[in-house]
């Protein structure tokens, strides 16, 4: 069955630290895509950033960072010199290409998030 | 701004009532999801349509429905209401595939009293 674990509930750091969020997935299809994603105190989700399964090569975007290990089933999103601004939750999401039953058909099954809190 | 929106922002029932939820995907996307956030079941896919048609199906009861106009615009009716429908829906858009990114809009925070 599919499955997102995203197993820190609650991370708190200082800011300027580096912090690193978990993700392990779980999923029989072999073409399937994962997600990150920011739900901010305001509520909406802002999409961070989209990694097929054919591609595992680390991706970086200012101070963020992306690291895709297909051997671990992990996909670990880590931000650098934390802000005050990146307190927010954060949702890992896994999206399948095969269709049902076996495969989600692409509807994103999310992990129940991890709540980061940057103290200034 | 992702570039969907849902309306209204919040909406505040009472038990047994029905009410609509709206959601007009991004410009140029044919495909629509509603998603269900509560604090006990996290992020939940209901349902997807695709150019007018059900595409998939998820986690979505029976009092609940849904349905995407010719100009793509999308209802979520909810039925019957109890108190554990109180959540946070969010209409999310993809421009076909469900594979492609969803751009999701700022929710619908529903409270059923």
């Amino acid at each position: 069955a599919q499955k997102v674990t995203q197993a820190q509930t609650e991370i708190s750091v200082v800011e300027k630290e580096d912090v690193t969020l978990d993700c392990v997935y779980e999923t029989r299809d072999t073409t399937y895509y994962l997600f990150w994603y920011k739900q901010p105190p305001s509520g909406e989700l802002v999409f961070l950033i989209r990694r097929n399964s054919f591609d595992e090569q680390n991706e970086i975007s200012g101070r963020y960072s992306w690291n895709f290990q297909k051997s671990t089933s992990s996909f670990n999103f880590t931000i650098t010199a934390s802000q005050v601004v990146d307190s927010a939750v954060y949702f890992c999401a896994l999206s399948e290409a095969g269709s049902p039953p076996g495969g989600s058909q692409g509807n994103l099954i999310f992990g129940k998030g991890t709540k980061l809190s940057v103290k200034p | 701004d992702s570039g969907v929106t849902q309306t209204p922002k919040h909406l505040i029932t009472a038990t047994g009532q029905r009410v609509t939820l709206r959601c007009s995907p991004r410009s140029g996307d044919l495909s629509v999801y509603w998603y269900q956030q509560s604090l006990d079941q996290g992020l939940q896919f209901l349902i997807q349509y695709y150019n007018g048609e059900e595409r998939a199906k998820g986690n979505i009861l029976e009092r609940f429905s849904a349905q995407q106009f010719p100009d793509l615009h999308s209802e979520l009716n909810l039925s019957s209401l109890e108190l554990g429908d109180s959540a946070l829906y969010f209409c999310a858009s993809s421009v076909e595939k469900s594979t492609d990114t969803q751009y999701f809009g700022p929710g619908t925070r529903l409270t059923v009293l």
